[in-house]
């Protein structure tokens, strides 16, 4: 298996631009999780999915901040419109179970940059 | 809300030194997971402990389950320039719904 693929690595992008990220997890994993991570806030729990299903938002940032699955393989983050704060590495992660207590499978991450 | 607490924050050392960082909460968990996150890539997993008291190792690397569930360690033996990056603890929350992750104890290997 080629693991969790995000896309695109690096993305830089101009303050009000709007930015998707993606990400296809592992085949059979039935949970997908996005994160942020920043040198300030560590590593932050966006939104998870079950079965392509969003069950937990909670941590999503703001109104500009939205996530889909529209099947198994393929999620998205969009942020509309971008602003420097949200400057951070994105995470996708899947999983076999919800509370990770077999661990999560990351992706490489993909950096934003909002200048 | 439950919180994982990593010391040290950052760790600058020899090669061939051993290595030893650990992870605390005021909560109870069930389940501890170490995790190490390589420059410019996503966090793995290294070790995962399910029982208190439980010793596991991986290599080189050996983590513990202390036995008040309340705190995790982890040891990194001639330690190696590739040992280089940010571990984290992390552990299923109350609910069993969400994993929280510490901050991350940075490490630092000089050759």
């Amino acid at each position: 298996d080629a693991g969790v693929i995000q896309s695109p690595r690096h993305e830089v992008t101009e303050m009000g631009q709007e930015v998707t990220l993606r990400c296809k997890p592992i085949s059979g994993h039935d949970y997908l999780f996005w994160y942020r991570q920043t040198m300030m806030r560590g590593l932050e729990l966006l939104i998870y999915f079950n079965n392509n299903v969003p069950i937990d938002d909670s941590g999503m940032p703001e109104d500009r901040f939205s996530a889909k699955m529209p099947n198994a393989s393929f999620s998205t983050l969009k942020i509309q419109p971008s602003e420097p704060r949200d400057s951070a590495v994105y995470f996708c992660a899947s999983s076999l179970r919800q509370g990770g207590a077999t661990g999560y499978t990351f992706g490489s991450g993909t950096r934003l940059t909002v200048v | 809300g439950q919180q994982l607490n990593q010391s040290p924050q950052s760790m600058f050392i020899q090669e061939g030194e051993d290595v030893s960082m650990n992870c605390t909460s005021s909560s109870i968990f069930n389940t501890w997971l170490w995790y190490k996150q390589d420059p410019g890539e996503g966090p793995v997993l290294l070790i995962a402990l399910y029982k208190a008291g439980e010793l596991t190792s991986n290599g080189r690397l050996t983590a513990q389950f202390g036995i008040t569930r309340k705190d995790s360690f982890l040891n990194i033996s001639a330690s190696i320039p590739s040992d280089v990056g940010i571990y984290f603890c992390a552990g299923p929350n109350t609910g069993g719904f969400k994993t929280i992750f510490g901050a991350g104890t940075r490490l630092f290997v000089k050759a």
